[in-house]
């Protein structure tokens, strides 16, 4: 089992729709994560952070945690084409020293 | 100016060669890292800085060696090249107040 899990995808949405992308680890003690959206031949640009159980929410991004299920998400309201791309969730893993750890992304494509 | 730089963005070069690739930042974050990513694999840790005296090795440091000349320099080094090198390398930087780590913009580099 890979530590920090995403479906590769590609996820198809409808301009305007909701778009859920959803992560899961495998370590139980991890504390921190994060999610990352990469455009084709980028790097990684931060979206959003999330530490703690529940909802957080930044503009058309809500980062969601379940430390009991090990579950990680981010919805994306009002998707827009320019939200076409792949999106990375990383993880702070416990006995990881302080090292991200990476799922391989989800790719988006939001369509017209 | 970019916070954080990596030098050169594409490099084409034969199997065999030595080359080294360079990463600086003006964030004044004392831990550094370097990454590869390949298709389908995500982004897979080589080495990491915590300090100018402190490196450490990555899941994937074979083949490859690194030096932190400076807080604000760390590079990579492939000292035989070989074509399943071929990847985009990314450097990244955090500081000890923060889990976010950031990102500069990649270097392609092919082996032939």
């Amino acid at each position: 089992q890979k530590e920090v899990e995403q479906n590769s995808g590609p996820l198809s949405v409808p301009e305007g729709a909701i778009a859920s992308l959803n992560c899961t680890y495998s370590d139980r003690g991890s504390q921190s994560f994060f999610w990352y959206r990469q455009y084709s031949g980028k790097s990684p640009e931060l979206i959003m952070f999330i530490y703690s159980n529940g909802d957080k929410e930044d503009g058309r991004f809500t980062a969601q945690l379940n430390k009991a299920s090990q579950y990680v998400s981010l919805l994306i309201r009002d998707s827009q084409p320019s939200d076409s791309a792949t999106y990375l969730c990383a993880g702070y893993l416990t006995g990881g020293g302080n090292k991200l750890t990476f799922g391989t992304g989800t790719q988006l494509k939001v369509e017209l | 100016d970019a916070d954080v730089t990596q030098t050169p963005r594409n490099r084409i070069t034969k199997t065999g060669k030595r080359i080294m690739l360079e990463c600086s930042q003006t964030k004044g974050h004392d831990r550094m890292y370097w990454y590869r990513q390949d298709p389908g694999l995500g982004l897979r840790l080589i080495y990491y800085s915590f300090d100018v005296k402190d490196i450490n090795k990555g899941e994937i440091s074979d083949g490859y060696s690194v030096s932190r000349q400076a807080q604000a320099k760390f590079s990579l080094s492939l000292e035989s090249a070989i074509p399943n090198q071929t990847a985009l390398y990314f450097c990244a930087t955090r500081g000890y107040k923060t889990d976010t780590q950031y990102f500069g913009p990649g270097t392609r580099l092919t082996v032939l």
